[in-house]
């Protein structure tokens, strides 16, 4: 029983469409993330979400629109895509915004061609 | 710079040698620290946090230099399933986000 799950695993795509990746967790958690590890291997922050409510929302280009219907959900949209958007997109979630041990998706990998 | 700096490897061992990776962070603020480890196409996991006094986990041992603004962590007798890249992470003040290095990658060879 997966505690986060996230989907696609794989996304390939051309450029300027637009795509989403949804995220779940059954852990009974509050704080959702994304992270973008890039190729050079760097995972960054991207938004959390604590109850449904943004708290962290990175320089990001708006593009990337999350989404949570609920604590259990956080859903990533992007509009547009650019080559620059190909990376591993991983969810997470912790008990509390802040806490310091974070569960992750397998990840999702956005290929832009 | 960046925030949290490590070595990216790839650290080639054989089975049975003792290895150890060295992270540095920038902000002195920073209050907590750990290792994560991350396996080839997958998620990263938490390892071991890291305290002021050192803490060991079976064959791991992570140490924390607040002077010197460093973290270690030791692997002994290294084993094959060792094999992966190790992520520092440390956390500050502004919301206890999580701020990962870039990983040193570990290949233990038979």
């Amino acid at each position: 029983d997966t505690a986060v799950s996230q989907t696609p695993k794989y996304l390939v795509t051309q450029m300027g469409n637009d795509k989403s990746i949804k995220c779940e967790q059954n852990l009974g958690h509050d704080t959702m993330y994304w992270y973008k590890q890039d190729s050079k291997k760097f995972l960054k922050i991207m938004f959390s979400y604590n109850n449904k409510e943004l708290i962290i929302n990175e320089t990001v280009p708006n593009r990337f629109s999350p989404k949570s219907p609920d604590k259990a959900h956080l859903n990533l949209h992007i509009n547009s895509l650019e080559l620059g958007d190909s990376a591993v997109y991983f969810c997470a979630s912790s008990f509390l915004p802040g806490a310091n041990v974070l569960t992750f998706g397998a990840g999702s990998r956005l290929t832009v061609l | 710079r960046k925030e949290v700096e490590q070595d990216p490897g790839p650290f080639n061992v054989p089975e049975g040698a003792t290895v150890a990776f060295n992270c540095t962070y920038s902000n002195s603020a920073s209050q907590s620290f750990f290792w994560y480890r991350q396996d080839c196409r997958k998620e990263p996991k938490l390892l071991m946090s890291v305290y002021s006094s050192g803490n060991e986990d079976g064959r791991f041992t992570a140490q924390l230099n607040r002077a010197s603004q460093y973290i270690s962590l030791l692997i002994r007798d290294s084993k094959l399933s060792d094999s992966a890249t190790y992520l520092c992470v440390v956390t500050h003040n502004a919301g206890n986000m999580l701020t990962f290095g870039g990983g040193t990658r570990l290949m233990v060879k038979p």
